[in-house]
């Protein structure tokens, strides 16, 4: 059975900090993708990124990066200088079937940015 | 512009009485799934559909139904709602399966008294 882990409920920093959200998974297949979505106040759900579990390169869009490492079964999201903007639940997914089944998300981590 | 709609985005109703939340998407997608969200939780898989007329359960089915009729549109339907069902509900798409980025809907929050 597939899981995903994110322990930490919510985070508080202030402006310009760096911020790294955890996130944990548990598969037994060799083939798997993970995600991070973002959902700020307005609901809606922002795909970030998308990884496969044969590409362990560490990977920076602008103040935000991701380090896979599956020693570890981790995929974690750090923001660099945060930003206000940057306030929002994050949800990390995996999924391991591309037929439709098994796609997991994480139970979020609510990141409150502080002016 | 791609996107995926949902209506209603709210709902308040009661117990026993069956509803429809629709779900339609533009951008050809093959595949398309609900969830639920609830608080600690994340997002559940209700239901998903590879293709039309192709459905299949995720992992909380118990009291939904789908359709796919159509390849842009994706039901999902309450025969029988109770009150363990209020929650926030996204309809999502892709262009294949689950490997693939998926595209939510804006949420629809149903409140079942």
């Amino acid at each position: 059975a597939q899981k995903v882990t994110q322990a930490q409920t919510e985070i508080s920093v202030v402006e310009k900090e760096d911020v790294t959200l955890d996130c944990v998974y548990e598969t037994r297949d060799t083939t798997y993708y993970l995600f991070w979505y973002k959902q700020p106040p307005s609901g809606e759900l922002v795909f970030l990124i998308r990884r496969n579990s044969f590409d362990e390169q560490n990977e920076i869009s602008g103040r935000y990066s991701w380090n896979f490492q599956k020693s570890t079964s981790s995929f974690n999201f750090t923001i660099t200088a945060s930003q206000v903007v940057d306030s929002a639940v994050y949800f990390c997914a995996l999924s391991a079937d591309n037929y439709g089944q098994n796609f997991v998300f994480g139970p979020g981590t609510r990141l409150s940015v502080l002016p | 512009e791609a996107q995926v709609t949902q209506n209603p985005r709210y709902l308040i109703t009661v117990t026993g009485k069956k509803l429809t939340v629709t779900c339609s998407q533009n951008m050809n997608h093959e595949y398309m799934s609900w969830y639920r969200q609830d608080p600690g939780l994340g997002l559940r898989q209700i239901y998903y559909s590879m293709n039309v007329e192709v459905t299949d359960k995720g992992d909380v089915p118990e009291g939904y139904k789908v359709s796919r009729k159509e390849k842009r549109n994706f039901p999902l339907i309450l025969e029988s709602p109770s009150p363990n069902q209020t929650s926030l509900y996204f309809c999502a798409s892709s262009v294949t399966g689950n490997y693939n980025e998926q595209f939510f809907g804006p949420g629809t929050r149903l409140t079942v008294l």
